[in-house]
C-alpha cells in the first residue's frame, strides 16, 4: 500500500464505548496529524506528532487520546464521546519543513 | 474568528470556461498558502501552493494568485473540466510551510463543472 491509510473508514459507537482510529503512512514522513472535519466547518487541527513526539494539542477534550508508537503509525483513542463528536476524522502526514500534507481518506465517526 | 475565509460555499461553471475560487485571510503573519482538493469519500489532496515572496504560481491548468495588500488569494482553473468538480480548500501557514502543522483551513468551496 502507498500513501496514508486510515481504518476503519466508518465507525458507529455509543457514548459509553471505547474505540480507536488507526492511521498508517507509507511515505517515510516524520510528522503526523489528526484533523477533524465537521459539517460546514473548516478542517480543525487536533494533534500533531513530530518525530513521534506530540508537539501540538489544540485544546482537544481528554476523551480524545492520541498515540504515536512510531513515525509510521498514529492512533486516536476514543472514549465516552458525545454526539457532537460525530465528524470525519482525517489523518495526515508530512515531511517537516515542507508545506504539503498528505491526507488519508478519513474515518467517518457517528456517536449515538 | 475565522482567519481563512472562503466566502463562496459553491461555484458552478461550464466545461471549458475558467473557474475562479477565492480566499481571504486576516492574519498578516501568514506567508505560505496552499490549495487542497477533496473528492467525496476521499481525503484532501494537495494541489498548488504559493509563498508570499511571489504573487503568482502556475502548474498546468492551475494558477494561484496572491495579493498580499488585500490579503486575498485566488485559484484559477482554465479550462475547467468535469473531473475538477470537487471541494477546494484554501489553507495558510505562518512559517513558509516549515511549521506546517499550523495550517489554518477555510471551509471550502464546492466547484461543479458542467459538461
Amino acid at each position: 500500500e502507498t500513501g496514508v491509510t486510515q481504518t476503519p473508514r466508518h465507525l458507529v459507537m455509543g457514548m459509553t464505548n471505547k474505540k480507536s482510529l488507526k492511521c498508517e503512512q507509507h511515505l517515510g514522513h516524520n510528522a503526523m496529524y489528526w484533523y477533524k472535519q465537521s459539517a460546514k466547518k473548516p478542517l480543525e487541527l487536533m494533534f500533531v506528532y513530530s518525530l513521534e513526539e506530540r508537539v501540538e494539542n489544540n485544546s482537544v477534550p481528554s476523551r480524545f487520546s492520541p498515540e504515536c508508537p512510531n513515525s509510521s503509525h498514529l492512533f486516536l483513542h476514543l472514549h465516552t464521546l458525545q454526539p457532537e463528536d460525530s465528524a470525519l476524522y482525517l489523518c495526515a502526514s508530512s515531511q517537516e519543513n515542507t508545506g504539503e500534507l498528505f491526507f488519508g481518506e478519513g474515518s467517518r465517526l457517528t456517536v449515538l | 474568528d475565522q482567519q481563512v475565509k472562503q466566502n463562496s460555499p459553491s461555484l458552478s461553471v461550464q466545461e471549458g470556461r475558467i473557474s475562479i475560487l477565492n480566499c481571504d485571510y486576516t492574519n498578516s503573519m501568514f506567508d505560505y498558502f496552499l490549495w487542497y482538493k477533496k473528492y467525496p469519500a476521499e481525503g484532501p489532496t494537495f494541489l498548488i501552493s504559493i509563498s508570499s515572496i511571489k504573487d503568482k504560481n502556475e502548474d498546468g491548468r492551475f494558477t494561484v494568485f496572491l495579493n498580499k495588500s488585500a490579503k486575498h488569494l485566488s485559484l484559477h482553473i482554465v479550462p475547467s473540466q468535469p473531473g475538477d468538480s470537487a471541494v477546494y480548500f484554501c489553507a495558510a501557514s505562518g512559517n513558509s510551510g516549515g511549521s506546517n502543522y499550523k495550517l489554518t483551513f477555510g471551509k471550502g468551496t464546492l466547484l461543479t463543472v458542467n459538461p
